[in-house]
């Protein structure tokens, strides 16, 4: 079964710092997917990016960036320029070639002023 | 936009009542799911669907069932609500994944449910 860590409950950064969030995965497949959601106070989950297991690239996405270490097993989220609207949870999860995701538990972003 | 609806957002309940949620996505995706996210926990995948009919346990399914009688509609039951089933229910729909390849999910509002 795949396991998906995120080893930081929460973390706080400075309004216009970057931040990197940690995700790391166990998996034998050589197929797959890795996602990052974010989950504001209100509840809603928002998808931000996406890595698949055969990219040669690091994905990006406006100020967000994905530092996929394949051979580390891990797909860290790196935040630019944070904002206070960043302040939020994000989760990593990891998609199967079946479908099936399975998500981290998540780390809490505050972004201070 | 992707939309996916969840019949409620709040919803009390009693021990040992059936319950049924409700979840409608209008982007003719084959996938669909629920999850239930509990602090500390992050999100746990109930039974997920890749077609009308058709149902995959997912990594808790003990304490419900679910039904997808048409593509758009994907219902969570809980046969007999137990304190313990007292969370928050996550609906979310896909297209079909094909080697890992790029298809997020669109999640619904999600429903809190307590169970009394």
């Amino acid at each position: 079964a795949q396991k998906i860590t995120q080893t930081q409950p929460g973390m706080f950064v400075q309004e216009k710092e970057a931040v990197t969030l940690d995700c790391t995965y166990d998996t034998s497949d050589p197929s797959y997917g890795l996602f990052w959601y974010k989950q504001p106070s209100s509840g809603e989950m928002i998808f931000l990016i996406y890595q698949g297991s055969y990219d040669q690239q690091n994905a990006t996405e406006g100020r967000y960036s994905l530092n996929f270490q394949k051979a580390r097993k891990s797909a860290n989220l790196v935040i630019s320029a944070s904002q206070l609207g960043d302040s939020a949870m994000y989760f990593c999860a990891f998609l199967t070639n079946a479908g099936k995701s399975t998500f981290g538990d998540g780390t809490t972003l505050t972004v201070k002023p | 936009d992707v939309k996916v609806t969840q019949s409620s957002r709040y919803l009390v309940k009693r021990t040992g009542e059936k319950v049924f949620l409700e979840c409608v996505q209008d982007m003719d995706h084959e996938n669909m799911f629920w999850y239930r996210q509990d602090p500390g926990l992050g999100l746990r995948l109930i039974y997920f669907s890749y077609d009308v009919k058709m149902k995959e346990k997912g990594d808790i399914p003990e304490g419900y069932s679910v039904s997808r009688e048409k593509k758009e509609r994907f219902s969570l039951i809980l046969e007999s609500a137990s304190t313990n089933q007292t969370s928050m229910y996550l609906c979310a729909s896909s297209f079909p994944v094909v080697g890992g390849d790029n298809q997020p999910q669109h999640f619904g509002d999600g429903t809190r449910l307590s169970i009394l």
